[in-house]
């Protein structure tokens, strides 16, 4: 049974350009969670898709966009990127009984 | 709104002693989730232990079990015969219940380290 699944694992952006990250859910899993970590902190909760629409969202400009596709899967978008949108960011999908499950991370380095 | 403290840093241990971990929470609500996880060096965040603010018996998984306390705002986690392979930062975590199909957002403390010294 796969996990959660990221890509891509590295990324290396200079300031103004435009990212997208990607996440496959655990099989069986219907909602999918992005959190953002600095370096030394605790992941930041930035948003929340469920049934292909957004559900929360945490405080993040919207430079971030997300997307969910139908077989679950999803995506976050970064535009205008900054210096300090510089992070490693998971991903976490979950069901119904609402244990988060996160994926390796994507690290995001921007120059 | 809610937040977790995570008052310790860091911690070391010698292996195969015992170690606990400190969290406290403030919120309002009344159903909620608890969970500890772990992020070795790697950065992979893995989960290590889950409570139910609902249930009153501390949640145990193998060497790792917690102190819930309702009343205090207080969910510690108690790590017995540490291992080299525990070395890694420690996160607890809350989870408002929703209720519904869709699952609540985590928010984090900002994490202890522990170190496991041979």
């Amino acid at each position: 049974d796969a996990g959660v699944t990221q890509s891509p694992t590295h990324l290396i952006k200079t300031r103004g350009q435009q990212v997208t990250l990607r996440c496959s859910p655990k099989s069986g899993h219907d909602t999918v969670s992005w959190y953002q970590q600095a370096l030394g902190q605790g992941p930041q909760f930035i948003f929340q898709y469920y049934e292909e629409e957004e559900r929360q969202r945490g405080n993040f400009p919207d430079r971030f966009s997300g997307h969910q596709f139908p077989n679950y899967s999803s995506e976050l978008n970064v535009n205008a990127l900054l210096l300090g949108d510089s992070a490693l960011y998971l991903c976490a999908s979950s069901s119904r009984r609402g244990t988060q499950y996160f994926g390796p991370g994507t690290r995001l380095l921007v120059l | 709104a809610q937040t977790v403290t995570q008052s310790q840093p860091e911690m070391s241990v010698q292996e195969a002693e015992t170690v606990t971990l400190s969290c406290t929470y403030d919120t309002s609500e009344n159903n909620y989730y608890l969970f500890w996880y772990k992020q070795p060096p790697s950065r992979q965040m893995i989960l290590v232990i889950r409570q139910e603010a609902y249930k009153q018996q501390n949640a145990t998984e193998n060497r790792f079990s917690v102190n819930f306390q309702k009343a205090a705002k207080s969910f510690s986690l108690k790590i017995s015969d540490s291992q080299l392979g525990d070395t890694a930062m420690y996160f607890c975590a809350f989870m408002r219940y929703h209720g519904s199909s869709n699952t609540g957002k985590l928010i984090f403390g900002q994490g202890t380290t522990l170190q496991v010294k041979p």
